[in-house]
């Protein structure tokens, strides 16, 4: 079964742009969750998706958005890019099916904002 | 404001020792925990789940959970060079809850570094 994949693995962008990255989950995962990983701040949740809806979503501001498909795909937008954006940003998916809810992790996408 | 603790380390072990990693966790009612591994410069590769008391096995790994004192471990037998890595300890609420109950937080981490 092929893994969670995210698109695209690096980009590079200047201060003010924004940003659109992609997320396809493990076939048949629903669940969608976006992180953002820096140095300085560790692993920390942006928000996560579920059959569309936005279900849940982390202390960060309304530049960082998201959506979901109807085939389980995301993608998120940061707009307005900032330096302190720059960071690893991580796609998880999970089945979703209690009590094994496991979060499998992509290869990230590597944002560099100058 | 659910919390994950670890050892930030670095940790080092010889090689064919046994590495022990430690964490707590705030919220009493988190459900679902978690060991992932990352290499540096890849993703967090989910490596040991455990979901009740006790202790759980796979392979040279064993994940060991005690929900009355808000603490999970994981214990690596037989270090190789190849464990090198940060492991990071998450914790989750149960699927039924809401918020930030539900959302997988993470401890920051401890580095091992396995000797040959």
């Amino acid at each position: 079964k092929a893994g969670v994949t995210q698109t695209p693995r690096y980009l590079i962008k200047t201060r003010g742009q924004q940003v659109t990255l992609s997320c396809s989950p493990i076939s048949g995962h629903r669940s969608v969750s976006w992180y953002q990983q820096t140095p300085g701040q560790g692993l920390q949740f942006l928000f996560e998706y579920f059959s569309e809806t936005q279900r849940n979503k982390g202390n960060f501001p309304g530049r960082f958005s998201g959506r979901q498909f109807s085939n389980s795909r995301s993608e998120m937008n940061v707009s307005t890019l900032e330096l302190g954006d720059s960071a690893l940003y991580l796609c998880a998916s999970s089945l979703e099916v209690v009590p094994y809810n496991e979060q499998f992790f992509g290869p990230g996408t590597r944002l560099t904002v100058l | 404001q659910k919390e994950v603790e670890q050892n930030s380390g670095p940790l080092s072990v010889p090689e064919g020792a046994i590495a022990s990693l430690n964490c707590t966790y705030s919220d009493r009612v988190s459900q679902s925990f978690f060991w992932y591994r990352q290499y540096s410069g890849k993703s967090p590769e989910l490596i040991m789940s455990i979901y009740s008391n006790g202790d759980k096995e796979d392979g040279r790994f064993t994940a060991q959970l005690n929900k009355a004192s808000q603490y999970v471990s994981l214990l690596i037998r037989d270090s190789q060079p190849s464990d090198s890595a940060t492991y990071l300890c998450a914790v989750r609420g149960a699927l039924w809850s809401s918020g930030s109950a539900r959302q997988l937080t993470f401890g920051s981490g401890t580095q091992l570094t396995v000797l040959p």
